[in-house]
């Protein structure tokens, strides 16, 4: 499978638990994004690499939300003390770095926060 | 990038008939994309179009460019069960960070 590829797909939690989800983006795809989804609504920006450079990072992320690319292949998202509110569908999609980057997105992982 | 936001919100139609979607998008851009994604999946890219493109065709879709209004159109031809689904327009500028910021989508509900 060439695709961009998310682990777990599904994760329950209990409030207050750290969570950890991975994503392996296409294997020559320099950019690296993060979303997050709830129902009815459009995936909303988190954070975006460009190799392992963290390039920009939405103000809507609270400092329980880090993000890696330790080797500018694969990243973390890493959620600390979850609250109800994080319970979403996480997306992630890489692409190539350029005028016309089309974004190739993973299946998601779903949190849901007990 | 910036962020297009997409019209109606909503659109039911029954099966067979033509689906329109509207997208519209605040400066100047160098290509807008289309993206569809089904219930509780991911997005996946459906059709590109350039800022000196007027129209492209892809297949039962068709997707026309005014950069004079800033608008962009996406339609569905014929439309099928299976094309239920959420629609995303994505405008890219030619300059700038490109973080990709999608709208809130069209959600198109196919009758049968």
């Amino acid at each position: 499978d060439t695709g961009v590829s998310q682990n777990p797909r599904h994760k329950i939690t209990k409030r207050g638990q750290n969570v950890t989800f991975r994503c392996d983006p296409i294997s020559e795809h320099n950019r690296l994004y993060w979303y997050r989804q709830t129902l009815g609504q459009g995936p909303e920006f988190l954070t975006y690499f460009q190799n392992e450079a963290q390039l920009e990072k939405s103000r809507l992320l609270s400092d329980r939300f880090s993000a890696e690319r330790p080797k500018g292949s694969f990243s973390t998202l890493e959620i600390q003390r979850t609250e109800q509110g994080d319970s979403a569908m996480y997306l992630c999609a890489s692409s190539l770095a350029g005028t016309v980057p089309e974004a190739f997105f993973g299946q998601g992982t779903r949190l849901t926060v007990v | 990038s910036q962020q297009g936001e997409e019209d109606p919100q909503a659109l039911s139609i029954q099966e067979g008939e033509n689906a329109t979607m509207n997208c519209s998008y605040k400066t100047s851009i160098n290509n807008l994309q289309w993206y569809r994604q089904n219930s509780g999946r991911g997005l996946v890219h459906l059709i590109l179009i350039r800022s000196n493109e007027r129209e492209k065709h892809s297949g039962r879709l068709r997707v026309t460019l005014d950069t004079s209004k800033k608008s962009s159109s996406l339609l569905i031809t014929a439309s099928r069960a299976a094309d239920t689904a959420s629609y995303f327009c994505l405008a890219l500028a030619a300059q700038g960070a490109q973080k990709l910021v999608f709208g809130q989508g069209t959600r198109l509900t196919i009758n049968p």
